[in-house]
């Protein structure tokens, strides 16, 4: 089974400066998709990124990348230029191709802006 | 395009009462929808698979006859919580994946209904 892993509960960054939230996961599979997902006290979800593992490309979104290391398991998500509205919790997840798939999401993680 | 809403966002209900929460993709067609719950800072468990016109599919540990679920079109799942107790409070959000497209592998959320049960 599909597992995801975030060690971090929780992370602060100051304003305007870089964080990076880890991530890894387990998989059997060549071809899937791995997705970064917001959750602000609103808790609607907010998907702030995708990558598909058959590209090598590093998925970027304005200031969100990710640094996708496949043979590692490894997705970590990049925030620079942080700002107050980052603040919220982040969620990593992994999806199979099949058309039913479902998600899985991973622990999360509570990250704090200090203006 | 591709919004998925919840009614109601919030519902309050008395301890062995049923209650009904719709999810609506309002411009694309849902084949397959997911039923999540969550705990407050915590994850989303994926509580059962919705696939319109057929039965859900339920996570181990996950009641049937407690949470009901049915997908009678392509654009409404339903999450019925039968004889409510308090230990039901949750937030329940539902997600959609598109028919008919090239699978992107993306699904889209509702804004989530949260349960709180007397």
């Amino acid at each position: 089974a599909q597992t995801v892993t975030q060690s971090q509960p929780e992370m602060s960054v100051q304003e305007a400066e870089t964080v990076t939230l880890s991530c890894t996961y387990d998989t059997s599979e060549s071809d899937y998709y791995l997705f970064w997902y917001k959750q602000p006290p609103s808790r609607q979800m907010i998907l702030v990124i995708r990558q598909e593992a058959y590209k090598q490309q590093n998925a970027t979104e304005n200031r969100f990348s990710v640094n996708f290391q496949k043979a590692a398991k490894s997705f970590s998500l990049k925030i620079s230029d942080s700002q107050l509205g980052d603040a919220a919790m982040y969620f990593c997840a992994y999806r199979a191709t099949g058309a039913n798939s479902k998600l899985t999401f991973g622990k999360g993680i509570t990250l704090s802006v200090r203006p | 395009g591709a919004v998925v809403s919840q009614h109601p966002s919030w519902v309050i209900c008395k301890s062995g009462t049923s209650v009904k929460i719709e999810c609506r993709s309002l411009d694309f067609q849902a084949t397959t929808m997911f039923w999540y719950r969550q705990f407050p800072k915590q994850s989303l468990m994926l509580m059962a698979t919705s696939n319109e016109g057929s039965k859900a599919t339920y996570e181990q540990g996950v009641e049937k006859d407690k949470f009901l679920i049915n997908h009678a079109s392509l654009t409404l799942s339903t999450l019925t919580v039968t004889s409510a107790h308090p230990e039901d409070s949750s937030f329940y959000i539902c997600s959609a994946r598109e028919s008919g497209r090239a699978n992107t592998g993306e699904l889209f959320f509702g804004e989530g209904s949260r349960l709180t049960v007397l």
